[in-house]
Order: C-alpha cells, then sequence, then structure tokens
C-alpha cells in the first residue's frame, strides 16, 4: 500500500509569490491533515479536511488556506508568501480523523527568499 | 488536543544502551502516542497508548503510561544507530473533537553512537 504523497519535496520562492503545496493520502483515508514546522515553533497544525470539508482549523494567517478533492487528495495554498513561511508542511491522513494514528508523508521543505 | 512536553530535550547514548524518554501533560486524556521523526522527513507513528492501559509493548520499544502523575515514558531497549530521532508524544484530550490535530512539543532529540 503506498503511503502519502507530498509534491514537490523541495521549493523555493521570493516573498510576495504564492505557492501550492499537494498531498496523496492513503488509499481509503479519507481525513487529511496540514502541519508546518519550523525550528522556532516546532509542529503546528494549519487545518485538517474530511470529505472535502473542512473541520478544523489552526490559529494561521487567512494568507493559508486549503482544499480537498473527491478523491481526497488535498492541496493548500500560501499567499503573499513571506520570509517567516519558511518551514517544512508536512500532510498526515487517517481513516476518520479522530486524532488515532495518523501517517505522515516526507514533507515538502519550502524556502522564502 | 493539548500539548505534551517531552523530556529530556536531547539524549546521547552508545548503541546497544536503552534510551528512556518522557512525556507529561496537564489535563485527562483519551490516549497518548508516540512518534518518531529523522531529520527532515514526515513524523512515523510508533504506539498508541489509551487511558486504560498502563504499559504497552512493540518490538524493542515499551511505553508506559500513569494517568495519575499525567505522565509518558517511552523505552526503546537495544539502540541502534538507526534509532537516531526527535521522538514526539501527543495527548489527546478526552471528549470534544479536534479533528485531525495533534499538539506536538518539542520532542527529545535521541542520538545513537555506533
Amino acid at each position: 500500500k503506498a503511503g502519502v504523497t507530498q509534491t514537490p519535496r523541495y521549493l523555493i520562492k521570493t516573498r510576495g509569490q504564492q505557492v501550492t503545496l499537494s498531498c496523496s493520502p492513503i488509499s481509503g483515508h479519507r481525513s487529511v491533515s496540514w502541519y508546518q514546522q519550523t525550528p522556532g515553533q516546532g509542529l503546528q497544525f494549519l487545518f485538517e479536511y474530511f470529505s472535502e470539508t473542512q473541520r478544523n482549523k489552526g490559529n494561521f494567517p487567512g494568507r493559508f488556506s486549503g482544499r480537498q478533492f473527491s478523491n481526497s487528495r488535498s492541496e493548500m495554498n500560501v499567499s503573499t508568501l513571506e520570509l517567516g513561511d519558511s518551514a517544512l508542511y508536512l500532510c498526515a491522513s487517517s481513516l476518520a480523523g479522530n486524532n488515532e494514528k495518523l501517517f505522515f508523508g516526507s514533507g515538502t521543505q519550502l524556502s522564502v527568499l | 488536543s493539548q500539548q505534551g512536553e517531552e523530556d529530556p530535550q536531547a539524549l546521547s547514548i552508545q548503541e546497544g544502551e536503552n534510551a528512556t524518554m518522557n512525556c507529561s501533560y496537564k489535563t485527562s486524556i483519551n490516549n497518548l502516542q508516540w512518534y518518531r521523526q529523522n531529520s527532515g522527513r514526515g513524523l512515523v507513528h510508533l504506539i498508541l497508548i489509551r487511558s486504560n492501559e498502563r504499559e504497552k509493548h512493540s518490538g524493542r520499544l515499551r511505553v508506559t503510561l500513569d494517568t495519575s502523575k499525567k505522565s509518558s515514558s517511552l523505552l526503546i531497549t537495544a539502540s541502534r544507530a538507526a534509532d537516531t530521532a526527535s521522538y514526539f508524544c501527543a495527548p489527546t484530550n478526552a471528549g470534544g473533537t479536534s479533528y485531525g490535530k495533534l499538539t506536538f512539543g518539542q520532542g527529545t532529540i535521541l542520538t545513537v553512537h555506533p
């Protein structure tokens, strides 16, 4: 069974640009969560989607958005990039999003110059 | 969901030794999970222990949970260089819904020297 796939693995952008990250969950998993990881703030929850609906959201500005498609694949978008958005962005999937046993992808390392 | 606090922040041992790391939390929980993260990669789920369990084993891993002290420990026996990673605990609150949200602490950085 294939794991969680995130693309791209690395991304370099400049301030003011926008970026879209993609996540394909494990087959059959309907919940997809997104996390941001930085050396200073650690792992922080961004949002969770289940059956194309956002069910939960962390404390991030509106520049951070996401969506989920009918096949459970998810994308997150960051608009008007800031230097502080440089981070490892992790996607995790689970069967029902009940916080038990999340399966993480390898992440997308975003660098904002 | 609530945040767990891992202790120590860093642990350095020799291959073959045991490694113990601890997690403390503040309020009652449904379950507590441990995850491992190799540098720059995603997290890997190691083990989940429920609030009505006191001890759980998985291969070389042993997790204990003391709900009266609001703490958990992860023991890795006979450590290998490949165990070098950051380890995070994630306690999940009793009640409510925190869909897809786990709150992680800063983790314990384990270094196993060959």
